[in-house]
């Protein structure tokens, strides 16, 4: 199984900046991608995703974009608020059209917003 | 979307003794999931929850450690057997909805602290 450590990649940013997250996954067969907040004891918060036959797509404030090429994913947070601070994750999936839908996640990134 | 509930929301048990987490969902869903979440870390799939049948169980976790029921489409448990401090983790519940049973929505999670 993947191996994760104890500390979260962080990033700390001013409120009213904008933010990005980025995330790179290991499979290349992976069609779906969604991005996640998880406030502290929450669980985690669907707030966007993405299908593979696509590259961006947008909702309020955030963005994500999807590089296939390099495996790479990223989100975006324009004008960031102090509500905005959270782990971020993001997730990845191959549907394959089976019953066995199933998500696999990154390791998160903390965001801090500073007022 | 759909909102997931679960209780306990958190409980700190004894080791060697064993806890039933409940998941329930305000409307019929086809896919419901258990995730485990250790400190400080990502989130790893434990099982599918099957409606009717024996939950589908991911590499690392067996049904004598975690036995799930799936009863109906709106409801699901988990138990944590024999636990000990290793088994301290937030446990969360997750729904697929949308077109393609593609999009994850979580239950608030249950925090486990074993002593």
């Amino acid at each position: 199984g993947e191996s994760v450590g104890l500390h979260l990649p962080t990033l700390s940013v001013q409120e009213g900046d904008n933010s990005i997250i980025n995330c790179a996954y290991s499979n290349s067969a992976s069609d779906y991608f969604i991005w996640y907040k998880q406030e502290s004891g929450k669980g985690p918060q669907f707030i966007i995703d993405i299908r593979s036959n696509m590259d961006k797509r947008q909702g309020q404030r955030v963005t994500v974009l999807l590089n296939k090429t390099v495996k790479h994913l990223s989100l975006q947070i324009a004008a960031t608020q102090p509500g905005d601070s959270a782990v971020y994750f993001c997730a990845e999936s191959h549907h394959s059209g089976g019953s066995n839908y199933k998500l696999t996640f990154g390791k998160g990134t903390l965001l801090t917003v500073n007022p | 979307s759909a909102v997931i509930s679960q209780k306990p929301s958190r409980d700190i048990c004894q080791r060697g003794t064993s806890l039933t987490i409940q998941c329930q969902v305000d409307s019929q869903v086809t896919m419901m999931f258990w995730y485990r979440q250790q400190p400080g870390q990502s989130l790893t799939l434990i099982a599918t929850a099957n409606q009717g049948s024996e939950a589908t169980y991911e590499s690392g976790f067996v049904i004598d450690k975690f036995p799930i029921s799936r009863p109906n489409l709106t409801f699901s448990t988990l138990t944590v057997s024999n636990m000990s401090p290793e088994d301290s983790s937030i446990y969360l519940c997750s729904v697929a909805q949308g077109a393609g049973n593609t999009e994850a929505f979580f239950g608030q999670g249950t925090r486990l602290t074993v002593v």
